[in-house]
């Protein structure tokens, strides 16, 4: 079964450091997603993307925050200046139309100290 | 009111009960919804998708969307210990989804 690629799995990053986080999305879906979670809370929207642009951003993404497909398979996020509460797991999701269940990554484990 | 209510739980069950889950909204613009198992530490499985109030079926699981009532359930059957996980409610608007905090359950053998 198609599934969405993380990588990698588990990052370790000293604030103020920049992070990437890397997803291969199922081959033939066309819209993209990040979402996070906080240990113990909920599932949180953060961006989607298609057509290679942002089409709805959260709060939450501010301008530390940016996403880009730089090629027919990556997805990329990218967090310029980790802060200490960006530690979450970042899920990776993508969709083949608008009228499908979201597939989600097995996720990046992000730890900021 | 938050968005998407659920009972975080934890629930305990025995092999072979009934288990049943469920979720209240606000929104009247959700469109669809879902239920989504989580396993410690890995990312949401998509196990029911539905559109429509009504009751859909697949195997040992029934989604069950009351939208006059805004709330969701989920029915599992015959639970078995490997049900034991997360199961997240998800409404989708505006294509992005709003997740319930999920109801920790757990199927005692």
């Amino acid at each position: 079964e198609p599934e969405v690629t993380q990588t990698p799995s588990h990052q370790v990053t000293q604030m103020g450091q920049e992070v990437i986080l890397r997803c291969v999305p199922i081959s033939n879906h066309l819209y993209f997603y990040w979402y996070r979670q906080i240990l113990g809370q909920k599932v949180e929207f953060l961006v989607s993307f298609y057509n290679n642009e942002i089409s709805e951003k959260s709060e939450i993404f501010d301008d530390q925050f940016s996403v880009e497909r730089p090629d027919g398979s990556n997805f990329t996020l990218k967090i310029r200046s980790t802060k200490l509460e960006d530690s979450a797991m970042y899920f990776c999701a993508s969709l083949a139309g608008v009228n499908y269940g979201y597939t989600f990554g097995s996720g990046t484990r992000l730890t900021v100290v | 009111q938050k968005e998407v209510e659920q009972d975080p739980g934890p629930l305990s069950v025995p092999e072979g009960a009934i288990v049943s889950l469920n979720c209240t909204y606000s929104n009247s613009a959700f469109q669809y919804f879902m239920w989504y198992r989580q396993y410690s530490r890995k990312g949401p499985e998509l196990l029911m998708y539905t559109y429509s109030s009504g009751n859909k079926e697949d195997g040992r699981f029934t989604a069950q969307v009351d939208k006059s009532s805004k709330y969701i359930s989920l029915f599992i059957r015959d639970s078995q210990p490997s049900d034991s996980a997360t199961y997240l409610c998800a409404m989708k608007v505006r294509g992005k989804l709003i997740f319930g905090q999920g109801t920790e359950l757990s199927v005692k053998p």
